[in-house]
């Protein structure tokens, strides 16, 4: 099967515009997720989708970020105005079930906030 | 507050030896357990999980042990490989959440 796909792979911005993410799950994958990894750190959870619904977004920062998934398949991730701090990668992950047996990552968007 | 803790940011083991990383986590509620591999570049790759009742899982060289007392999961590789060089992510899940949270990462470095 595909795996999840993630555009772009590299982004530079300045401080303060805009910046938007896509992702792709595997098909047939009803929960998808974004995080953020800040670089030395281990992956945090910003949103986790179930079809279109958001699940939980208790961690996204949400006066910046924005995150839709029309339609329960592909969703875009956006931050509006960018922060220097923002600098990280965005994992986007798909599981078919409810997660027990791990999630299929992206291989993420790397993005630098200058 | 960090619930999932790796403290050995990175490791080096000489090929063919035993390789173990250690997690720590503090939330008692965790009954899911995963090992993530990274590479550079790339996402995390499932490697292996094990749930709260048990206390062993095995695939290939790959072992995961679960101490719920002490609240620690370790991985064991045997015997290490240069293509495990990477770094190393524990997760941790409470059933009904379906979501995870992550450590901070061990790299290891496996030498030729």
């Amino acid at each position: 099967e595909a795996g999840v796909a993630q555009s772009p792979r590299y982004k530079i911005i300045e401080k303060r515009q805009s910046v938007a993410f896509w992702c792709n799950p595997i098909s047939g994958h009803a929960t998808l997720y974004w995080y953020q990894q800040i670089l030395g750190q281990g992956p945090k959870l910003l949103i986790q989708f179930q079809n279109n619904g958001v699940v939980d977004d208790s961690q996204l920062p949400k006066d910046r970020f924005s995150a839709e998934r029309l339609k329960g398949v592909d969703s875009t991730l956006k931050i509006q105005p960018a922060k220097l701090e923002d600098s990280a990668v965005y994992l986007c992950a798909s599981s078919r079930d409810k997660g027990y047996y791990g999630y299929t990552f992206g291989s993420g968007t790397r993005l630098t906030v200058v | 507050d960090q619930q999932v803790k790796q403290n050995s940011p990175s490791l080096s083991v000489q090929e063919g030896r035993i390789s173990i990383l250690n997690c720590d986590y503090t939330n008692s509620m965790f009954d899911y357990f995963l090992w993530y591999k990274k590479y550079p570049a790339e996402g995390p790759t499932f490697l292996i999980s094990i749930s709260s009742i048990k206390d062993k899982n095995e695939d290939g060289r790959f072992t995961v042990f679960l101490n719920k007392s002490a609240k620690h999961l370790s991985l064991h590789i045997v015997p290490s490989q240069p293509g495990d060089s990477a770094v190393y992510f524990c997760a941790a899940m409470t059933s009904g959440t379906y979501k995870y949270i992550f450590g901070t990462g061990t790299r290891l470095k496996v030498l030729a």
